[in-house]
């Protein structure tokens, strides 16, 4: 089977830009969350979905924008782009994260995006 | 305060040593807790969960202490392969979902 998805590998954008990340999650995963990674540093969330809706968001601003589609793919979208968005983004699909105890998250490869 | 803290290292360890990380949490109603790898570059990879009786995968043992709200890991023999950033992740359950936290992680050198 097919493991998480993401696209475009790379991107580079300028200052005030937008921008737009996909990820399609492991086939049977209804749940995608996306983080922010910056070198010397681990993943940082930024937004979490479940069958299609927003069940929860961290500290990014508004700038910060996110949808999943009714196939469990998602975008990421970020507007009026700076240079401290540089970083690796990450998707990451898991089955089911309600309950008690959730299940474990597995990664895509990341869109690393560089903000000139 | 960090969610989740642990010693950056890098911890540098011949061939075949037992090498030990420690992770702390400071949220007592967090409920599940993993062990990722991260080589350079790329993305975290599942290595285990974590389960309060603790549990074995091989040549890594993970522990979790709730008292003191610690989790462990420690891997045997270790091998070239190994050298890699460990990332420690705890989920705590906010409103309506599991948020995962991640530390900063321990950067592993295993050296011939």
């Amino acid at each position: 089977d097919a493991g998480v998805t993401q696209s475009p590998t790379h991107l580079i954008k300028t200052r005030g830009q937008q921008v737009t990340l996909r990820c399609s999650p492991i086939s049977g995963h209804k749940s995608v969350s996306w983080y922010q990674q910056v070198l010397g540093q681990g993943p940082q969330f930024i937004f979490q979905y479940y069958e299609k809706e927003e069940r929860g968001r961290g500290n990014f601003p508004d700038r910060f924008s996110a949808r999943q589609f009714p196939n469990y793919s998602s975008e990421l979208n970020v507007n009026a782009l700076l240079l401290g968005d540089s970083a690796l983004y990450l998707c990451a699909s898991s089955l089911d994260p309600t309950g008690d105890y959730p299940y474990e998250q597995y990664f895509g490869p990341g869109t690393r995006l560089t903000v000139t | 305060r960090k969610e989740v803290e642990q010693d950056p290292g890098p911890f540098n360890v011949p061939e075949g040593a037992t090498v030990a990380f420690n992770c702390t949490y400071s949220n007592s109603a967090s409920q599940s807790f993993f062990w990722y790898r991260q080589d350079c570059r790329k993305e975290p990879k599942l290595l285990m969960s974590v389960y309060s009786s603790g549990n074995e995968d091989g040549r890594f043992t993970a522990q979790l202490n709730r008292a003191s709200q610690y989790i462990s890991l420690l891997i045997r023999d270790s091998k070239l392969s190994d050298s890699a950033t460990y990332l420690c992740v705890v989920t705590t359950p906010l409103y309506n979902f599991n948020k995962f936290y991640f530390g900063s992680g321990t950067k592993l050198n295993v050296k011939p």
